[in-house]
């Protein structure tokens, strides 16, 4: 019954390899994200999708492609994996329609270690 | 642009003392200010939330504040455990981004014995 439930948990592979992350939230929230957290802890936006449109995209390289089949599922697959793509990934997803700005509720995240 | 600013990075204080955090936030026109806790090797989770509207609010030992004016708030929390001993975040929804949370850089909270 986890809310945001992301897989896998653990993820390590070489550099140049292609890897994908999914996601599902059972919260009926219309908007999904992904966030970054460096080894320096600091949290940063990726990517945002309010029922399956992509509205935020915050910089990041070409390399990462998010998916939104639909409102409850946002993967990311990632091409090409660098060393520094090192981090700890997490979904997250919230109610943002009308105004309701509800709180992000996270997954418990994967960690990606690229060697 | 959007920016959030978190201090101290680290704060240690005795079983028992109080722990305060402060965010300072770049956008007059921000409605809606988070904290979150992330022990370690787990996910953030929300603790406490304020909107602007709201001067204060309290849940049992945490509390916020918020100054519009200053452009800043607070996270205090009061009769600390060990059990509060993780690292903190603020966030701060800025206007026309209504999907998008600005973390801070992070507070790691460290209560001693």
């Amino acid at each position: 019954d986890t809310a945001v439930s992301q897989t896998p948990k653990y993820l390590v592979t070489q550099m140049g390899n292609d890897k994908s992350i999914k996601c599902e939230q059972n919260l009926g929230h219309d908007t999904m994200y992904w966030y970054k957290q460096d080894s320096k802890k600091f949290l940063k936006i990726m990517f945002s999708y309010n029922n399956k449109e992509l509205i935020i995209n915050e910089t990041v390289p070409n390399r990462f492609s998010p998916k939104s089949p639909d409102k409850a599922h946002l993967n990311l697959h990632i091409n090409s994996l660098e060393l520094g793509d090192s981090a700890v990934y997490f979904c997250a997803s919230s109610d943002v329609g009308t105004g309701r700005n509800s709180p992000l509720h996270f997954g418990n995240g994967t960690r990606l270690t690229v060697t | 642009g959007e920016n959030v600013e978190q201090h101290p990075s680290t704060l240690s204080v005795q079983e028992g003392d109080s722990a305060v955090i402060k965010c300072t936030y770049s956008d007059s026109a921000s409605n809606y200010f988070p904290w979150y806790k992330q022990e370690l090797g787990k996910r953030p989770q929300l603790i406490i939330d304020i909107r602007s509207n709201v001067g204060e609010k309290k849940d049992q030992r945490i509390a916020v504040t918020l100054n519009k004016t200053a452009k800043h708030f607070s996270l205090h929390i009061t009769e600390t455990q060990p059990e509060d001993s993780a690292v903190y975040f603020c966030a701060a929804r800025f206007t026309g981004t209504a999907s998008k949370l600005t973390f801070g850089t992070g507070t790691r909270l460290q209560v001693t014995l």
